[in-house]
């Protein structure tokens, strides 16, 4: 079955640091791993995807992660934090698309809380 | 790009009265939406695969007869939280994928049954 994990319930940084959020995967056949935000009592925004090709992901908001499949892991990062980047982040995986086109449901990571300190 | 809305935002209900909560897909179809239920400072969980024209597929665990879904049309899909106790009181989500291959998400509802 499809899993992610994300080992840190929240993660700390001053702004203008960088900041990493860990994300590992365990899945059966070629990945596809998403990263999604959530601000307090809001839906989900998403941030970028990887399901083949390059390596490194860039996503909105000057977020990026990068696929390592020999460590199984999708870590997100931002080179320079800032305030607003505070927010619950979830790491997802899903299967590729069905036969049919159909669309696969997604598994989320318990989240991790970001909070980045002025 | 791509709107999904949800109504209503935030409702409070008696213990006992049901409550419906609709997704739609404001400018793209969706044959499948998917419903998420999310407890404080917790991960989502899978409720529920909407599907059009046909019956939900429920995750394991998750009482169809409570927690009723229909896709009424290609754009619409409702959830119906039945006879409410105060533990259903929950955020709920519900996302619509795009032909792009992207998933987008309602703003969510927050139920409170007192």
């Amino acid at each position: 079955a499809q899993s992610v994990a994300q080992p840190e319930d929240q993660v700390n940084v001053a702004e203008g640091n960088p900041l990493t959020v860990k994300c590992t995967y365990s899945v059966s056949g070629n990945p596809y791993l998403f990263w999604y935000v959530q601000y307090p009592n809001r839906g989900l925004q998403f941030l970028l995807k990887y399901i083949t090709g390059d390596n490194l992901v860039k996503g909105s908001y000057g977020f990026e992660a990068e696929f390592n499949k020999s460590q199984t892991s999708f870590h997100l990062k931002k080179p320079s934090a800032l305030v607003s980047d505070s927010a619950l982040y979830f790491c997802a995986v899903r299967d590729p698309p069905k036969w049919n086109g159909g669309y696969n449901k997604l598994i989320f990571g318990a989240g991790t809380r970001l909070a980045v300190h002025p | 790009g791509a709107v999904v809305s949800q109504h209503p935002s935030r409702v409070i209900c008696k213990s006992g009265t049901s409550v419906k909560i609709e997704c739609r897909s404001l400018d793209f179809q969706a044959t499948t939406m998917f419903w998420y239920r999310q407890f404080p400072k917790q991960s989502l969980m899978l409720m529920a695969t909407s599907n059009e024209g046909s019956k939900a597929t429920y995750e394991q665990g998750v009482e169809k007869d409570k927690f009723l879904i229909n896709h009424a049309s290609l754009t619409l899909s409702t959830l119906t939280v039945t006879s409410a106790h105060p533990e259903d009181s929950s955020f709920y989500i519900c996302s619509a994928p795009h032909n792009t291959g992207e998933l987008f998400f309602g703003e969510g509802s927050r139920l409170t049954v007192l």
